[in-house]
């Protein structure tokens, strides 16, 4: 079965810095999806970014951008000038290109500091 | 923008009542999904539905049931609540092709005492 890991429960950034989100998951599939969503503090969950794993080159939206290492089975969300609107529970997600399940990690809280 | 609604924010209820909730979409989705939030165990999908009347078991799809009678409209079954079942609960949806994003609702957080 796949499994996604999220290793950081917490993460804490100063705004206008960088900081990265880490996520390991395991597979045997070749081909699958791969999510980053945000969870506002009370708030709906959005998707933030998508990976298709046959695209060789990273996906970037805006201030988002990953660091995907399909060897390495690594999905990391690098967010640029952190705002403070950034704050929230990051999860991984990992989808199967045959089913309609994602795969959840338990997610990080990211705490940005004005 | 696509509006998946939850019909409460907050519930308690009593051990060995029979729960419902609710989550509508307005998009015509043909995926509906319910998810289980747990601090530490991020989500855990409880059951989904590709099509009216059509559903599948998730990963942990005990003491729970679903319905969908209409293609916007999937409704979550506690037959019997019990403390173990204390959590907040999130609906979603997507298009037939779940390589499109999944649009999520707010969330009911349900106490069962």
């Amino acid at each position: 079965a796949q499994t996604v890991t999220q290793s950081q429960p917490e993460m804490s950034v100063q705004e206008a810095e960088t900081v990265t989100l880490s996520c390991t998951y395991d597979t045997s599939e070749s081909d699958y999806y791969l999510f980053w969503y945000k969870q506002p503090p009370s708030r709906q969950m959005i998707l933030v970014i998508r990976q298709e794993a046959y695209k060789q080159q990273n996906a970037t939206e805006n201030r988002f951008s990953v660091n995907f290492q399909k060897a390495a089975k690594s999905f990391s969300l690098k967010i640029s000038d952190s705002q403070l609107g950034d704050a929230a529970m990051y999860f991984c997600a990992y989808r199967t290109p045959y089913g309609n399940k994602l795969v959840f990690g338990a997610g990080t809280i990211l705490r940005v500091k004005s | 923008d696509v509006k998946v609604t939850q019909s409460s924010r907050y519930l308690v209820k009593r051990t060995g009542e029979k729960v419902f909730l609710e989550c509508v979409q307005d998009m015509d989705h043909e995926n509906m999904f319910w998810y289980r939030q747990d601090p530490g165990l991020g989500l855990r999908l409880i059951y989904f539905s590709y099509d009216v009347k059509m559903k599948e078991k998730g990963d942990i799809p005990e003491g729970y049931s679903v319905s969908r009678e209409k293609k916007e409209r999937f409704s979550l079954i506690l037959e019997s609540a019990s403390t173990n079942q204390t959590s907040m609960y999130l609906c979603a949806s997507s298009l037939w092709d779940s390589t499109y994003e999944q649009y999520f609702g707010p969330g009911t957080r349900l106490t069962v005492t």
